[in-house]
């Protein structure tokens, strides 16, 4: 079956533009995560949904990022006035539970800001 | 931040060796996930290890893991070229309910010569 896909997979954009970054997780899994990774770093956690919810959005930077899932399959990661510090690769994952079950990944979006 | 940390940074190995890398947390876990990346982009899972199991195997790779001393360990047998690649290790916590929150280390750069 299709894993997770992500798009773009490189997006390059001027400072204080805004873009989206679309996830779509494996057919069924109802847990969905997003990442970032800066080079030469492990990613590190953002957001994490449950169905259509944000159960945890402790790991969003600050009030520029949000995210959505509003019919709880795919996902939007949205930032607002994106700055230079903002350039990274953002990762989505998927999983059918959390506790146990293994999160699968997609190939991510290499976000640069110039 | 990031909660794993892993060892070596970097091994560069010939073909048909043994590589063995090392990962240390800090608090206490659920599970602990071994991932691996090629080229900087999608991680693939490799094995999850849940914390009352000591030893998990699959296919060339042995993963162990001692929760009195925080730390696990990747061995990979028999080493290809295609095993080249950056390995992370990733922590599932248990406590406060976050335990689908996976928190990376920095990765081992395993570099595996033909």
């Amino acid at each position: 079956g299709a894993g997770v896909s992500q798009t773009p997979s490189n997006k390059v954009t001027e400072k204080g533009k805004y873009v989206e970054l679309r996830c779509d997780p494996i057919s069924g899994h109802t847990a969905l995560y997003w990442y970032r990774q800066s080079l030469g770093q492990g990613p590190e956690f953002l957001i994490y949904f449950q169905g259509t919810g944000a159960a945890d959005d402790s790991g969003l930077p600050n009030d520029r990022f949000f995210a959505v899932r509003p019919e709880g399959s795919v996902s939007t990661l949205k930032i607002q006035r994106t700055e230079r510090g903002d350039s990274a690769v953002y990762l989505c994952a998927s999983s059918q539970g959390t506790i146990y079950n293994e999160q699968f990944f997609g190939p991510g979006t290499r976000l640069t800001v110039l | 931040s990031q909660q794993g940390e892993e060892d070596p940074q970097a091994l560069s190995i010939q073909e048909g060796e043994n590589a063995t890398m090392n990962c240390s947390y800090k608090t206490s876990i659920n599970n602990l996930q071994w991932y691996r990346q090629n080229s900087g982009r999608g991680l693939v899972h490799l094995i999850l290890i849940r914390s009352n199991e000591r030893e998990k195997h699959s296919g060339r790779l042995r993963v162990t893991l001692d929760t009195s001393k925080k730390s696990s360990s990747l061995l990979i047998t028999a080493s290809r070229a295609a095993d080249t690649a950056s390995y992370f290790c990733a922590t599932s916590r248990n406590s406060g309910g976050s335990n689908y929150k996976l928190t990376f280390g920095k990765g081992t750069l395993l570099t595996v010569n033909p």
